[in-house]
């Protein structure tokens, strides 16, 4: 069936460092994508999105890259900061299924002082 | 301003009730959707409204209705309570039905026992 999958479920880096969270998914019908963040107690909060007419976009700190020959994108978090703890969903919009967001389990990113 | 607002924010509930969980989108947001999220999982979707029209279905049983008022707020109900069902429900307002990112809102935490 469909899926988004992660690679990593938790990922553990260095406050200062580069992160970067990895997402596979199999809907080829998919042509936006999101990325959301979760922290402890709220709902997903938008980070960055891109479209399938593109294969890199720029937001602040953060960058997501888009390769649809494997179906995988990837999130990059530039120095990461503490306040970047959180757990990090991929979600793909296939384009035949209206507004339906497909969500992966999520990465739970933990910054270490 | 105000971002995606739901009520309540807690509820228990017993084996067989049902229970009406409550939704304000951004100002302008003309659709609404609505997702459970399991503990340790992503969320999952579950309807999709636009203009007070159902747009999407998830793959959840007749016991789960939703409605979109015509100040675009919305309603989940679920009736004939299941253990199964104690999850966090979300809300989410978007711009437009697909290819626009969805603002969650923080969620209402159902406990069924």
């Amino acid at each position: 069936g469909e899926s988004v999958g992660l690679h990593l479920p938790t990922l553990s880096v260095q406050e200062g460092d580069n992160s970067i969270i990895n997402c596979a998914y199999s809907n080829s019908a998919s042509d936006y994508f999101i990325w959301y963040k979760q922290e402890s107690g709220k709902g997903p909060q938008f980070i960055i999105d891109i479209r399938s007419n593109m294969d890199k976009r720029q937001g602040q700190r953060v960058t997501v890259l888009l390769n649809k020959t494997v179906k995988h994108l990837s999130l990059q978090i530039a120095a990461t900061q503490p306040g970047d703890s959180a757990v990090y969903f991929c979600a793909e919009n296939p384009y035949n299924q209206g507004g339906k967001l497909i969500f992966g389990q999520g990465t739970e990113l933990s910054v270490k002082p | 301003d105000a971002g995606v607002t739901q009520s309540p924010t807690h509820l228990i509930k017993t084996r067989g009730q049902h229970v009406t969980l409550r939704c304000s989108p951004i100002s302008g947001h003309k659709s609404v959707s609505w997702y459970q999220q399991v503990l340790g999982q992503g969320p999952q979707f579950i309807f999709q409204y636009y203009e007070k029209e159902e747009r999407g279905r998830g793959n959840f049983p007749d016991r789960f209705s939703a409605r979109q008022f015509p100040n675009y707020s919305s309603e989940l109900n679920v009736n004939a309570l299941l253990l199964g069902d104690s999850a966090l429900y979300l809300c989410a307002s978007s711009l437009e039905t697909f290819n626009s990112p969805l603002h969650f809102g923080n969620g209402t935490r159902l406990t069924v026992t």
